[in-house]
């Protein structure tokens, strides 16, 4: 079946632009995660959205970081005026329901480099 | 502060022998644990979990080990196998769901199983 999914697989931008990650989530699960990994650190929680509760933002670094999840499903997380220390991997995960015991399931990620 | 913490980075064995790979946390809300093993350009991959009323969870060649006191996990991967070689990240998560379900995850551990 299929998997999370997360595009661009790769993006490298210019210090100052936005950008926009897109998460798949598997269908049917109902929570959704974002994480990014920094080289050398662990992946470090951002974001996480729960049916229609509102989203715990609590791991978000900065103002210039938001995410959105539209119909329960396909969430974007988008940076804004991106700086040299955004650049990470950004991961997606998604959860059949937030509370219980199961596992995250992980998209492959997106590796941001900004110049 | 690091509240999951994996002291080594890297760790390499000959194939056929034991793998144990270490934890150790700070934050006594954690009751729940998990091992995620992640290959290059995928995400991570959740392998074997244990909660805090158990001391050990087998699964085939893993087992986790858990010492509350210590506050301290270790996976034990016998025998080990080349395919095996990835990086290790152990996370962790309080049941209170007041707190959420996220995960705080260790630095990871590289692992690399020699023929």
């Amino acid at each position: 079946g299929a998997g999370v999914s997360q595009s661009p697989s790769n993006k490298v931008t210019e210090k100052g632009k936005d950008v926009e990650l897109r998460c798949d989530p598997i269908s049917g699960h109902t929570a959704l995660y974002w994480y990014r990994q920094s080289l050398g650190q662990g992946l470090e929680f951002l974001i996480y959205f729960q049916g229609n509760s509102a989203p715990d933002k609590s791991g978000l670094p900065s103002d210039r970081f938001s995410a959105e999840r539209t119909g329960g499903s396909v969430s974007t997380l988008t940076i804004q005026r991106t700086q040299q220390e955004d650049s990470a991997v950004y991961l997606c995960a998604s959860s059949l329901v937030e509370r219980s015991y199961n596992e995250q399931f992980f998209g492959p990620g997106t590796r941001l480099t900004v110049l | 502060d690091q509240q999951v913490k994996q002291n080594s980075p890297s760790l390499s064995v000959q194939e056929g022998r034991i793998s144990i790979l270490n934890c150790d946390y700070t934050n006594s809300m954690f009751d729940y644990f998990l091992w995620y093993k992640k290959y290059p350009a995928e995400g991570p991959t959740f392998l074997i979990s244990i909660s805090s009323i158990k001391d050990k969870n087998e699964d085939g060649r893993f087992t986790v080990f858990l010492n509350k006191s210590a506050k301290h996990l270790s996976l034990h991967i016998v025998p080990s196998q080349p395919g095996d070689s990835a990086v290790y990240f152990c996370a962790a998560r309080p049941l209170r769901w007041t707190s959420g379900s996220r995960l705080t995850f260790g630095e990871g551990t590289q692992l690399t199983v020699n023929p």
